[in-house]
């Protein structure tokens, strides 16, 4: 079965800094692009990042840029989203997903709440 | 990168067929036919409902589809069912190599 499974996710003080990995399983990790999205509490979806299938081009949202970074590590066939310099509203419930081309997302993680806070 | 926008919420009987509008500008909607809809019930992960404005996923009931005209894309629902009520997102590539989403529209079946 075709999966991901995110986590990392937590309470961090504004400033700090979290890694979220997300595992796939049932598919290869560096044959697809894949990317994060994030929910804050009672809003819609934002597009964060996204990362190339073989190229490892990255792409990052205006918002993020310069604080986070998208990697993979293909050998435990793993997504990572490296957050740093965190502030009260990149709070939101954190998905991973699949592009299936056409910058689509067909398969999501079931998400990791990221909650930033003093 | 300002979010596409979609009509904050949407209405109607079973059976019958809505439309939910998703404008965008030049530089993504208008540019590329790189727009996707998803749905999303609550607390749920979002699903995959249209992609590449027209297609449908493997799956995805045949009631949905999408359009597009210029820089405005639209997704379908005939025959409402009860099932269909949830959020409903677009999404479009743009100029700036970035993803940018709608606000995001409520269905509400009656």
């Amino acid at each position: 079965e075709v999966q991901l499974l995110e986590s990392g996710g937590g309470l961090v003080q504004p400033g700090g800094s979290l890694r979220l990995p997300c595992a796939a399983s049932g598919f290869t990790l560096n044959s697809f692009g894949m990317g994060w999205v994030r929910q804050a509490p009672g809003k819609g979806l934002e597009w964060v990042s996204a990362i190339g299938d073989n190229s490892g081009s990255t792409y990052l949202a205006d918002s993020v840029k310069g604080r986070f970074t998208v990697s993979r590590d293909n050998s435990r066939n793993t997504l990572y989203m490296e957050m740093n310099s965190l502030r009260a509203d990149d709070t939101a419930v954190y998905y991973c997903a699949r592009s299936s081309g056409w910058w689509a997302f067909d398969i999501w993680g079931q998400g990791t709440m990221v909650i930033v806070s003093s | 990168q300002s979010a596409l926008t979609q009509p904050a919420s949407v209405s109607g009987f079973p059976g019958q067929s809505i439309t939910i509008s998703c404008t965008g500008t030049s530089s993504d909607v208008g540019a590329y036919n790189y727009v996707s809809w998803y749905q999303q019930h609550p607390a749920k992960a979002p699903k995959l409902m249209i992609y590449g404005v027209t297609n449908r996923p493997s799956g995805v009931s045949n009631r949905f589809s999408g359009s597009k005209s210029g820089n405005t894309a639209s997704l379908t629902i005939s025959g409402l069912q009860a099932e269909d009520e949830a959020d409903y997102y677009c999404s479009s590539f743009t100029r700036g190599s970035t993803v940018v989403f709608g606000g995001g529209t409520k269905l509400t079946v009656l």
